[in-house]
This record gives structure tokens, sequence and C-alpha cells, in this order.
């Protein structure tokens, strides 16, 4: 079975400063890892991905993630909080199960950025 | 290179009602999943379409079905309409090759379906 759980439903930051936001994953099999944006109003868009290479993956917008199979974890980082960052985030897990294939999306974290 | 493209943008409904949603996928994208995301929550995966052949399906009833043609571009369909299906309708296409492997997958705007 497959499920993610993203364990803040928001984070608030002040620009300039680090971000994290964490998301921990249960797969049968090895999984495809992803996180995506979806601001406002706008499309979902992805970030990086986590496909069994790197272990630290390195994504759009300085954010990166690393893939941790002890703690089945794959937080999100970026050093640097920019109010544009402000947005909807979810980790996402891809792969195969008894049946075919599923995609199976976080609840989200709200990520709010301070002046 | 066109993205993923969806129609229509919005749609009111009736309950009782059926609706068909439609999708073009990326140029190249052999692999078409929707996704309902209801207001303030994540999206939940409906199922998924590889070379016109459903491959996974999420915990929806029957009555959400779909279709992917020969060109990769595909339909979402929903009888029997109900209020909770109030939603937004997202469509992603992926160039999966032929094993088991996902590629990222690429959104469309999504269809705003509202039930009354």
């Amino acid at each position: 079975a497959q499920s993610v759980t993203q364990l803040d439903s928001h984070v608030s930051v002040s620009e300039g400063t680090p971000v994290l936001l964490r998301c921990n994953y249960s797969s049968s099999y090895s999984p495809s890892l992803f996180w995506y944006v979806q601001h406002p109003n706008k499309g979902l868009q992805l970030l990086l991905k986590y496909t069994s290479a790197a272990t630290l993956v390195k994504g759009i917008n300085g954010f990166e993630a690393e893939f941790k199979k002890s703690e089945t974890s794959f937080h999100l980082t970026k050093p640097s909080a920019h109010m544009s960052d402000a947005a909807e985030y979810f980790c996402v897990v891809s792969g195969p199960y008894t049946g075919g294939f599923k995609t199976i999306f976080g609840a989200g974290t709200r990520l709010f950025v301070k002046a | 290179e066109t993205g993923v493209t969806q129609s229509p943008t919005h749609l009111i409904k009736t309950r009782g009602q059926q609706v068909t949603l439609r999708c073009s996928s990326q140029s190249g994208h052999n692999t078409v999943s929707w996704y309902q995301q209801a207001l303030g929550q994540g999206p939940q995966f409906i199922f998924q379409y590889y070379r016109e052949e459903e491959n996974g399906r999420g915990n929806f009833p029957p009555r959400f079905s779909g279709l992917q043609f020969p060109n990769y571009s595909s339909e979402l369909n929903v009888n029997a309409l109900e209020l909770d299906d109030s939603a937004l309708y997202l469509c992603a296409s992926s160039p999966r090759d032929r094993g088991v492997n996902l590629y990222e997958q690429y959104f469309g705007p999504g269809t705003r379906l509202t039930v009354t």
C-alpha cells in the first residue's frame, strides 16, 4: 500500500530564512517521489523528482529534497525563502501496486512568507 | 510544444446528470491521469490510462469512467452526478516508458465542476 503524510498543514517563515516542509511516505515498492507547488489560481508545477538516482535532488527556484529510505522521508528545503514562495506544496508518491499504478498526493502544506 | 489543455474551464450541472470532461495531453506523452481536487484539499487520484487502457484506479465508484484515444487525448465521464462531485478536475500527462517507471506528470489548468 502507498501513503503520504505531510507533517505540517501550515508553515510560516520570514523572508530570507530557511524553509523546511516535511513529508513521510509509505510504499510496498520502490516509489517515485515528487514535490509539486500550487500557487493561488494557478496550475500544479513540478518542483523536483526522485526516481532512485541521487538521494539529494535539486529542483527549480532553489528548492531541494533529500530521500532517506531508512526514515521513509522526503523533506523539501530551501536555504532562503522569498515572498514568491508563498503557495501550497504537495508531496507525491507514484508507483505500481497490486492491480495497476497509483499516484498519491499528500494533504498539502501551506507556506506563508512574512516580510 | 503545447502543454496539457482541458475543456471546458467551468461547468455547472444538476444532480443526477452526466458530464464529460476532455483533456489533450502534451505532445509525445502516452499516459494520462485524472484527479479530483476538492476545495482546500490535495488532488485525489481517479485513474490512469496508458496506451488506451486503464492501468490504475483510485477509490472512486464505477460511475467515474474514462477513455483514452489513439492520439492519447482523454475523456473523464461522470454519471449520476452528486453534490459532492463538485470540485476541480485535473488532467496530467506523462511520457511513461514501457515498464513501470512513471516520469513527472504535467498538469492542465483543470475544469471546475459545480453540481447543484
